[in-house]
């Protein structure tokens, strides 16, 4: 049973688009929401993170939005460049507990 | 610089054997993490250690174990290898969220052990 639900698994943007990366949970509990970027070979790193009192976070290109009610949250890339092809993933955790959990990961391809 | 540390890049073990997966944080974080990563399935986590010698079981904790003696490491345990735990293995750490609600729990990844079962 997957605790956090991620769609798409592929993406192919042009450059210079918008890449949308939509994430939905069930956990009410859940009260942190990071984003994850991975390339090829590496270990995942932070992206972006939000908590639920607010419903948009803005950080350069990349923004999460955040609709508590709907138990979903998007990461938006604007005017995606080849160099963000890499594989996104989105997480939450709860406020009494540090567990990390994963969404099932999106491939983002920006072709030029 | 944060580091996580895995020791192995890539590992190949035979079916049966007991294979040893270890990790280092030089960050003094309490958290420490295993998942493992497949393809279309993503990260799932195997176990959780928020402190020396606590841990809780993850998604998938079936066929494996974990040790942390030390506040910088944690060892994944495969008991008897087998041929479906064939993967990438991810080990990350964190600071403690617990009483600081204010703080950010980034987790700090490893670049991960392959390892191949056959």
């Amino acid at each position: 049973q997957q605790q956090v639900k991620q769609s798409p698994q592929s993406l192919i943007v042009q450059k210079g688009g918008i890449s949308i990366i939509n994430c939905a949970y069930e956990n009410t509990a859940f009260d942190y929401f990071p984003w994850y970027q991975q390339f090829p070979g590496k270990g995942p790193a932070l992206l972006i993170a939000i908590r639920p009192d607010v419903s948009e976070k803005k950080e350069g290109r990349f923004t999460i939005s955040f609709n508590k009610s709907a138990k979903q949250f998007s990461l938006h890339i604007m005017d995606s460049q080849p160099g963000d092809s890499a594989t996104y993933f989105c997480a939450a955790s709860t406020l009494n507990t540090d567990k990390l959990i994963f969404g099932t990961g999106t491939r983002l391809q920006v072709f030029p | 610089d944060v580091k996580v540390t895995q020791s192995s890049r890539y590992l190949v073990k035979r079916t049966g054997e007991k294979v040893f997966l270890e990790c280092v944080q030089d960050m003094d974080h309490e958290n420490m993490f295993w998942y493992r990563q497949d393809p279309g399935l993503g990260l799932r986590l195997i176990y959780f250690s928020y402190d020396v010698k606590m841990k809780e079981k993850g998604d998938i904790p079936e066929g494996y174990s974990v040790s942390r003696e030390k506040k910088e490491r944690f060892s994944l345990i495969l008991e008897s290898a087998s041929t479906n735990q064939t993967s990438m293995y991810l080990c990350a750490s964190s600071l403690s969220g617990i009483g600081r609600e204010l703080m950010n729990t980034e987790a700090f990844f490893g670049q991960g052990t392959r390892l191949t079962v056959v």
